[in-house]
């Protein structure tokens, strides 16, 4: 079974400051991972994603997250914050045999303080 | 490109009516659709995998007589709330996947009302 920890529901960074925001998984398999934000009342966009290769993955809007498998983490940061990066953000996860479906954390909301 | 519309982004209802939301892949055929109903600060639930020609396979708890999902093509999938009560009301989501890829892409959602 897969399951997904984000921790801390919310995170308030001020604007210009480093964001990280943490993800945790469990997987049985070689996992397919996957960050989202949605902003409100709108669906899920995809900010990035790790299935295979390098495990630094670079995203839109300047996110980036790194695969560690000894960690079982894949935390998304971001070198400075935006006052439009405030947003809900979710990390899921998958894998190849299970027909796409994922696993979604509970989310973080992010906060940016001007 | 991978866009995915819904339709209608909002609807308000009168309790007892039923609700047909649909979502498209405008650039891409899905063969693989997914529904979700997400609440208020809460995550997404997944209610049901929908493939392009078959039945839906519903997740445990989702009531399949009360949620139809139809998968007509490989552009459409549509989700119908039957006899809509207050306690349906909630964010829809739907999201699309191609063969043989490993990445959702997600509708802007269907905000529903009952009352």
């Amino acid at each position: 079974a897969q399951s997904v920890t984000q921790l801390g529901s919310h995170v308030s960074v001020s604007e210009g400051a480093l964001v990280l925001l943490r993800c945790n998984y469990s997987s049985s398999v070689p996992p397919y991972l996957f960050w989202y934000v949605q902003y409100p009342n709108q669906g899920l966009q995809l900010l990035l994603k790790y299935t295979t290769g390098a495990t630094l993955v670079k995203g839109i809007n300047g996110f980036e997250a790194e695969f560690k498998k000894s960690e079982t983490s894949f935390h998304l940061t971001k070198p400075s914050a935006h006052m439009s990066d405030a947003a809900e953000y979710f990390c899921a996860v998958s894998y190849n045999t299970n027909a796409g479906k994922s696993t979604f954390g509970d989310g973080t909301t992010l906060t940016v303080k001007p | 490109g991978a866009v995915v519309s819904q339709h209608p982004s909002w609807v308000i209802c009168k309790s007892g009516t039923s609700v047909k939301i649909e979502c498209r892949s405008l650039d891409f055929q899905a063969t693989t659709m997914f529904w979700y109903r997400q609440f208020p600060k809460q995550s997404l639930m997944l209610m049901a995998t929908s493939n392009e020609g078959s039945k839906a396979t519903y997740e445990q708890g989702v009531e399949k007589d009360k949620f139809l999902i139809n998968h007509a093509s490989l552009t459409l999938s549509t989700l119908t709330v039957t006899s809509a009560h207050p306690e349906d009301s909630s964010f829809y989501i739907c999201s699309a996947m191609a063969s043989g890829k490993e990445t959702q892409y997600f509708g802007p959602g269907t905000r529903l009302l009952v009352l």
